[in-house]
């Protein structure tokens, strides 16, 4: 079953508004929690990472909020750009987990 | 030098061809691993080789068959291929240490695959 919970499984934005996309776990073991970015005929990109020994993580306009006690962990884009218009992918791993387990995915479309 | 690099970026092949997908890194990187995606799928791992050896197969069909020759170079050899095997194949490699595995993973562009 899939471990990973992500949602919404798409979303359209105005250029300059806020995506948020949230995900969920079950497994207590994970410590490791990526977002990955993925263009169209290219590979996924790490875009931010986060450990459950904080509560937030910025880098730029992107932000991953994380709620331990909830088992949830969220991805704002602030001030989108048409740029930002890919496919959105959270993950999670175990300490030393070679395996991450991604969720569905979220298309997002930033509209100018 | 942050690449992984994935050739052939394109493969059409039929269901009694042999091919093969190859896959480069010049990172220094011990784990390298072979994932399969479909459209608007996530990326669903097969293989993870750490210091040059298979550390996991999710159980995947013997079709698929993967090789490490050294700690740059992962190859996937492809024999009877059926056209549900059609995908997007992804290399990706890691840092990891004899004790950490968890970091962050550098993905290659994909092979796009199509089996006839």
């Amino acid at each position: 079953q899939q471990q990973v919970k992500q949602s919404p499984q798409s979303l359209i934005v105005q250029k300059g508004g806020i995506s948020i996309i949230n995900c969920a776990y079950e497994n207590t073991a994970f410590d490791y929690f990526p977002w990955y970015q993925q263009f169209p005929g290219k590979g996924p990109a790490l875009l931010i990472a986060i450990r459950p020994d904080v509560s937030e993580k910025k880098e730029g306009r992107f932000t991953i909020s994380f709620n331990k006690s909830a088992k949830q962990f969220s991805l704002h884009i602030m001030d989108s750009q048409p740029g930002d218009s890919a496919t959105y992918f959270c993950a999670a791993s175990g300490r030393n987990d070679y395996k991450l387990s991604f969720g569905a995915g979220t298309t997002v479309t930033v509209r100018a | 030098d942050t690449e992984v690099t994935q050739t052939p970026k394109h493969l059409v092949m039929g269901m009694t061809n042999k091919k093969s997908l190859k896959c480069e890194q010049h990172m220094g990187h011990r784990a390298m691993y072979w994932y399969k995606q479909k459209a608007k799928k996530p990326p669903e791992l097969m293989f993870v080789y750490s210091y040059e050896k298979l550390s996991i197969n999710e159980s995947v069909p013997s079709r698929f068959s993967p090789e490490c020759p050294n700690s740059s170079l992962l190859n996937l050899h492809l024999h009877a291929l059926q056209p549900e095997d059609s995908a997007l194949y992804l290399c990706a490699s890691s840092q990891v240490s004899r004790i950490s595995v968890t970091g962050e993973l550098f993905f290659g562009e994909g092979s796009r695959l199509t089996v006839l």
